[in-house]
């Protein structure tokens, strides 16, 4: 049973540039969510996805957008890149139950 | 209201050792607290998780405390080994079943020393 699966694993992108993350979920969950995580730092919720849905969203800006896919793959896409935009960006994906799965991350430098 | 509060930001023990996170909490409408372990360069890992109607859990050497009243739960590493040498983080969640988005605590840097 594959669990939660990110790509790319690293990447570096130049500022003002634009990025596409992907997810997919752990087999049978149908929610996914993306937080931020800084450097030494807690993950951070960006939003969550449910039935193609943006259902709820964090404190980021609208250069954070995302979709979800009919077969509940997502995506993070951020425009317009900054320095500070880099950090591991993680997916999680939930079923019928409150357990949370991780993936292993995206690592984003922005230089 | 939002916040998860952690102590301590990092923690060395020897093997065999007890370490303590703690980790408080202001709104009480949350209803899910989960611990997660994160290796460097690893997502993080669901170790152990408590409702608010249960005071204490126990998973293997992964205990966790709970005190509603307080506002307050804790996580406990029986007999620390080497390998448990990890970040901890705590966070907490609402809505039915914890369906919220999660509200982490801001990590504990935990090194075992054998």
């Amino acid at each position: 049973d594959a669990g939660v699966t990110q790509s790319p694993t690293h990447l570096i992108k130049t500022r003002g540039q634009q990025v596409t993350l992907r997810c997919s979920p752990k087999s049978g969950h149908d929610t996914v969510s993306w937080y931020q995580q800084a450097l030494g730092q807690g993950p951070q919720f960006i939003f969550q996805y449910y039935e193609e849905e943006e259902r709820q969203r964090g404190n980021f800006p609208d250069r954070f957008s995302g979709h979800q896919f009919p077969n509940y793959s997502s995506e993070l896409n951020v425009n317009a890149l900054l320095l500070g935009d880099s950090a591991l960006y993680l997916c999680a994906s939930r079923g019928s139950g409150n357990t949370i799965y991780f993936g292993e991350g995206s690592w984003l430098t922005v230089v | 209201q939002q916040q998860v509060k952690q102590s301590p930001q990092s923690l060395i023990v020897q093997k065999g050792g007890i370490p303590i996170i703690n980790c408080a909490y202001e709104n009480t409408a949350f209803d899910y607290f989960p611990w997660y372990q994160q290796f460097p360069g690893k997502g993080p890992a669901l170790l152990i998780a408590i409702r608010p109607d249960v005071s204490e859990k126990k998973e293997g050497r992964f205990t966790i405390s709970f005190n509603k009243s307080a506002k307050q739960f804790s996580l406990h590493i029986m007999d620390s080994q080497p390998g448990d040498s990890a970040t901890y983080f705590c966070a907490a969640s609402k809505g039915v079943l914890g369906t919220d988005k999660l509200i982490f605590g801001t990590g504990t840097r935990l090194q075992v020393f054998p």
